[in-house]
């Protein structure tokens, strides 16, 4: 069984601001993990995932994640938060061949 | 290339009425998959499509729901008779190979059901 664990519903930051957005996750296999955002009105969009090989993933938007096995973490991060950055953020995880489980899912509030 | 549709956006139901949900996949897409949130809660996966055939039912919570993909192409959800908490966004994600590497969603129909 998998379960993936999203610390803090709504995370506020101020324009400019780094931007970290946690998420721990449980897998009995190698997981993969994932980022989606949505944005208001709009479906849920890749931000980034990882697979396998380099820990530090690079995604859209200046987004980027770092995959620790060690602490089960895949801790999404973007140095200077801009406005449009504002959306709900869903971590996700899979084992590869099986469907995805999400996370509830964390509020990114920006303001000027 | 068109993404993943679905219609409608939005539906508001009296409880015991019937909805019938579409997903339009990304063309070429033979995977398809349905995932539930209620409010509040997480995206949760109700069921995935290999073609016409059903892969994986595990998560559709009861027989009040019932998905069919007829050709393999588009799919329809359909919630007979609706309840309560059928309340919640329905989203669709296609993929054109099995698994989870790179899910493409569509932007939901959020169900109220009233």
């Amino acid at each position: 069984a998998q379960s993936v664990t999203q610390l803090g519903s709504h995370v506020s930051v101020s324009e400019g601001a780094l931007v970290l957005l946690r998420c721990n996750y449980s897998s009995s296999v190698p997981p993969y993990l994932f980022w989606y955002v949505q944005y208001p009105n709009q479906g849920l969009q890749l931000l980034l995932k990882y697979t396998t090989g380099a820990t530090l993933v690079k995604g859209i938007n200046g987004f980027e994640a770092e995959f620790k096995k060690s602490e089960t973490s895949f801790h999404l991060t973007k140095p200077s938060a801009h406005m449009s950055d504002a959306a709900e953020y869903f971590c996700a995880v899979s084992s590869g061949y099986s469907t995805l489980t999400f996370g509830k899912g964390t509020m990114l509030l920006v303001s000027p | 290339e068109a993404g993943v549709t679905q219609f409608p956006s939005h539906s508001v139901i009296e409880k015991g009425q019937t909805v019938t949900l579409r997903c339009d996949p990304i063309s070429g897409h033979d995977n398809l998959y349905w995932y539930r949130r209620v409010m509040g809660k997480e995206i949760k996966f109700l069921l995935h499509f290999v073609k016409e055939s059903k892969q994986d039912e595990s998560g559709m919570p009861n027989n009040r729901f019932l998905a069919e993909r007829t050709g393999g192409t588009y799919s329809t959800l359909k919630v007979q008779p609706a309840e309560l908490e059928d309340s919640g966004v329905y989203f669709c994600a296609s993929s054109q190979a099995p698994g989870s590497y790179e899910q493409y969603f569509g932007p939901g129909t959020r169900l109220t059901v009233t």
